[in-house]
């Protein structure tokens, strides 16, 4: 199946500061990509949906000012935890869609100091 | 939109029987069912998954069922082994739509 990676694995960080994740597609071009969150035990939250050239689309109760998406080029979504606080400490796994098919990347693991 | 029920949460089975979960969807529209295993802290990866035009399918040990009329489909897992221990989520989708998972449910294959 088709490839997706993510970047970091993990990253510790402080209160306060923000932190980015990368989402790629390695081996096949994505206009579409979507970011979850999983919390211990828990299904995967949908967050929002990236295309891109476009606006993400935000789900329900995501605060979109703190979770800054941006989708540049058929093979890179980048999510960004602005102004990090512990609660934001979570499992984020973002997919890349092929067809009807999703690809997993590795997922996140944030921990807010 | 759709809304996707998941059971049981947890399983447990002994080695060599058999698994099955099942899930519910609301969307009569939803024509794509994928099932995905996740371990510990590892990405969820793809099993197996069925479209709305075929009732059931099979890859080795694993096999989905699905009823359309009922809104139900299924995860058959013969012959377990302890690696099959795992969470597994169901999903569904409509179109070209985003994937709404099931709750899980956490197998664990004693041996």
């Amino acid at each position: 199946g088709a490839v997706v990676s993510q970047h970091p694995s993990w990253v510790i960080c402080k209160s306060g500061t923000s932190v980015k994740i990368e989402c790629r597609s390695l081996d096949f071009q994505a206009t579409t990509m979507f970011w979850y969150r999983q919390f211990p035990k828990q299904s995967l939250m949908l967050m929002a949906t990236s295309n891109e050239g476009s606006k993400a689309t935000y789900e329900q109760g995501v605060e979109k000012d703190k979770f800054l998406i941006n989708h540049a080029s058929l093979t890179l979504s980048t999510l960004t935890v602005t102004s990090a606080h512990p609660e934001d400490s979570s499992f984020y796994i973002c997919s890349a869609r092929g067809g009807q098919e999703q690809f997993f990347g590795p997922g996140t693991r944030l921990t807010v100091l | 939109g759709e809304n996707v029920e998941q059971h049981p949460s947890t399983l447990s089975v002994q080695e060599g029987d058999s698994a099955v979960i099942k899930c519910t969807y609301s969307d009569s529209a939803s024509n794509y069912f994928p099932w995905y295993k996740q371990e510990l802290g590892k990405r969820p990866q793809l099993i197996i998954d069925i479209r709305s035009n075929v009732g059931e399918k099979k890859d080795q040990r694993i096999a989905v069922t699905l009823n359309k009329t009922a809104k139900h489909f299924s995860l058959h897992i013969t012959e377990t082994q302890p690696e099959d221990s795992a969470v597994y989520f169901c999903a569904a989708m409509r179109g070209a739509q985003k994937l709404v998972f099931g709750q899980g449910t956490r197998l664990t294959i004693n041996p």
